[in-house]
Order: C-alpha cells, then structure tokens, then sequence
C-alpha cells in the first residue's frame, strides 16, 4: 500500500533530551513537510524539503533540525533549544507535478516530561 | 502573510442536517485545500479546489476566487463526519501552505 508512516505513534522525553521522529513515505514524491500542531489550532509549518539534499526552514523552525539524505525520509529532530515542544508533529508530502495536494501521515504526539 | 479565517469555528448537527463551512482568505492564491482531520489526528485531503466547484459523494465545495473565498458543503451528515474541518491556502508565488485554524463538528446521531 503506497503511504506516509510515521514513527513512533506515542513518544515522551524528559527535559533537555533530543529526540528524533520518523517520517517515510512511498509515493515517490518530491516534495516533503513537517508540521506542529497545538491543541485547538491548525498546523504551523516546520521544515519543508523539495529535493534530496535541500530544505528550508518554515514559520517556526527554531529548536528543530531535519536532514532529506533519501527521497523517501524526511526525519526531523526536536531539539532541546525548542523551548515548548509538547505538541502533536504531522509529516505530509506532495508531488511536484500536477495538482499540489498534500497527503499526510498519521502523526506523532510528543510530550515532554 | 496570507491569512486564513474559518467560520463558524463551531459547529454540532443532528444526523441527516446539512451543513456550509467558510474559509475567507486575504490575498490571492493558486492553491486551495480542504483538509477534514478525524478524532485520531488523521488528516484527509478532501479538495484541492483553487477555483469552482467540485463534489464527492456527500461533498462538495466550491472557491471563488475573485471574492477570496470557499465553502464546504456537507449534506446529510452522518456521525464519522464529526472532526475538525481545515482550509489551507498558498499565495502566489509562494510555495507554503497556511492553514486555518478550522471549524469543529460534531455530529449527533
């Protein structure tokens, strides 16, 4: 079945710790997103990556890192700069050719201890 | 940047009432989409309409672009329709989504 997983589903950390979540998608497409997402409102934008080798930091990208080595995983890294990282964290992605929809996956809750 | 407003933000239905969400956004886009995000956090791309009217099923929407707008239509609405309903928006020229910060349903059987 072609489809973005994320990993893991749950993840707690304690304060001070990097921790790294996973994201692959096997739809063969270009273009890859991180997203935040607070209780009760949309989804602030990350990290996006067009191509392997290169991203560019979205509308909240301080405390984060992420690196695209392969197509198909765009692994992001919350770090311990991230000053309020509690939050559920959704990775899309979308072709670059044709209609510019964004399929997303099943997303990681973070909380911080 | 662009904004985004949704309305209303919330919204409870009986099982079978029809329902119209707004989306109004300030500048011109060439990208439209609604997104219904489910009890679980799963979002699914329900349109990419920048401009006209599309339908699926029980669905439908509609964006009019010259006003800065779209509506989403949901007719005879059944209780897996409750959830958070996005609109989501790229200017021009730019090549990010912005997100709205929704509308609620629950629907009541």
């Amino acid at each position: 079945d072609g489809g973005i997983t994320q990993s893991p589903k749950y993840l707690f950390r304690k304060e001070g710790q990097n921790v790294t979540l996973s994201c692959e998608q096997n739809l063969n497409h270009d273009a890859m997103y991180w997203y935040r997402q607070d209780p009760g409102q949309g989804l602030r934008l990350i990290y996006y990556s067009q191509i392997v080798n290169d991203f560019q930091k979205g509308d909240i990208a301080e405390g984060y890192s992420v690196s695209r080595e392969k197509k198909e995983s765009f692994p992001l890294t919350v770090t311990s700069a991230q000053k309020n990282p509690t939050a559920f964290y959704l990775c899309a992605s979308s072709p670059l050719e044709g209609p510019d929809t964004q399929y997303f996956g099943p997303g990681t809750r973070l909380t911080v201890l | 940047g662009i904004q985004v407003e949704q309305s209303p933000p919330d919204l409870i239905l009986q099982e079978g009432a029809n329902s119209t969400l707004r989306c109004n956004f300030s500048d011109s886009v060439n990208n439209l989409q609604w997104f219904h995000q489910n009890p679980w956090g799963q979002l699914i791309n329900l349109f990419y309409i920048p401009s006209g009217t599309k339908q699926n099923g029980r669905l439908s929407a509609t964006t009019v672009a010259t006003e800065r707008y779209s509506l989403l239509y949901i007719s005879s609405s059944q209780t897996t329709d409750s959830g958070v309903y996005f609109c989501a928006v790229m200017n021009t020229g730019f090549q990010k989504l912005v997100f709205g910060t929704g509308t609620r349903l629950l629907v009541s059987p």
